[in-house]
């Protein structure tokens, strides 16, 4: 299957700085990504779609200005956790789109995920 | 609204025998996905099987079976001859046809016994 890569696996702040997390695709062009949050012993819940060239689709309650996303290439989706809390603290998981330009039919590769501790 | 539910939270399981983990959905599409992933401790979700709702068989990979009932909405993941390494979250995910909208069940925590 297509891999997708997160940088880093994990990180350590401080409260009040802000924490960018990448996600590649490392094999594959993907026009479409999403994020996901995952606490402790939950599932994982969708935070926004990512769009190449375009703003990222938010989720209700997630909010746009704290979880800046950044769809550059169609290879790299970033996720910036702006002026961290310690409530940020999770998991976070990002996805890639992938679509068979013959059939349409597409699918969804997860990225290993980024362990997020705010201290 | 696409839902997913997973009324089991745990599920034990005594190594080389079967074990059938629910799932059951619920959407107003006619075009669908349904997944099942796990997850170890290590955070990486790792597919395992998937089914269409067009599709008439029942979805096998290897050890892997999905019990496909589309009359009930549901679609339970079925794990012959469990092994130790099976141990760990299993979620249940669906897709609409469309693949933007992709959501994932509450999870059951299997964990397998020597």
């Amino acid at each position: 299957g297509a891999v997708v890569s997160q940088h880093p696996s994990w990180v350590i702040c401080k409260s009040g700085t802000s924490v960018k997390i990448e996600c590649r695709s490392l094999d594959f062009q993907a026009t479409t990504m999403f994020w996901y949050r995952q606490f402790p012993k939950q599932s994982l819940m969708l935070m926004a779609t990512s769009n190449e060239g375009s703003k990222a689709t938010y989720e209700q309650g997630v909010e746009k200005d704290k979880f800046l996303i950044n769809h550059a290439s169609l290879t790299l989706s970033t996720l910036t956790v702006t002026s961290a809390h310690p409530e940020d603290s999770s998991f976070y998981i990002c996805s890639a789109l992938t679509q068979d330009p013959i059939s349409s039919y597409n699918e969804q590769f997860f990225g290993p995920g980024t362990r997020l501790t705010v201290l | 609204a696409q839902k997913i539910t997973q009324t089991q939270p745990g599920m034990f399981v005594q190594e080389k025998e079967a074990v059938t983990l629910d799932c059951t959905y619920d959407t107003s599409d006619q075009s669908y996905g349904l997944f099942w992933y796990k997850q170890p401790s290590s955070g990486e979700m790792i597919f395992l099987i998937y089914q269409g709702s067009y599709d008439e068989q029942n979805a096998t990979e290897g050890r892997y079976s999905l019990n496909f009932q589309k009359a009930r909405k549901s679609a339970n993941l079925v794990i012959s001859a469990s092994q130790l390494g099976d141990s760990a979250m299993y979620f249940c995910a669906m897709r609409d046809n469309y693949g933007q909208n992709f959501v994932f069940g509450p999870g059951t925590r299997l964990s397998v016994l020597p």
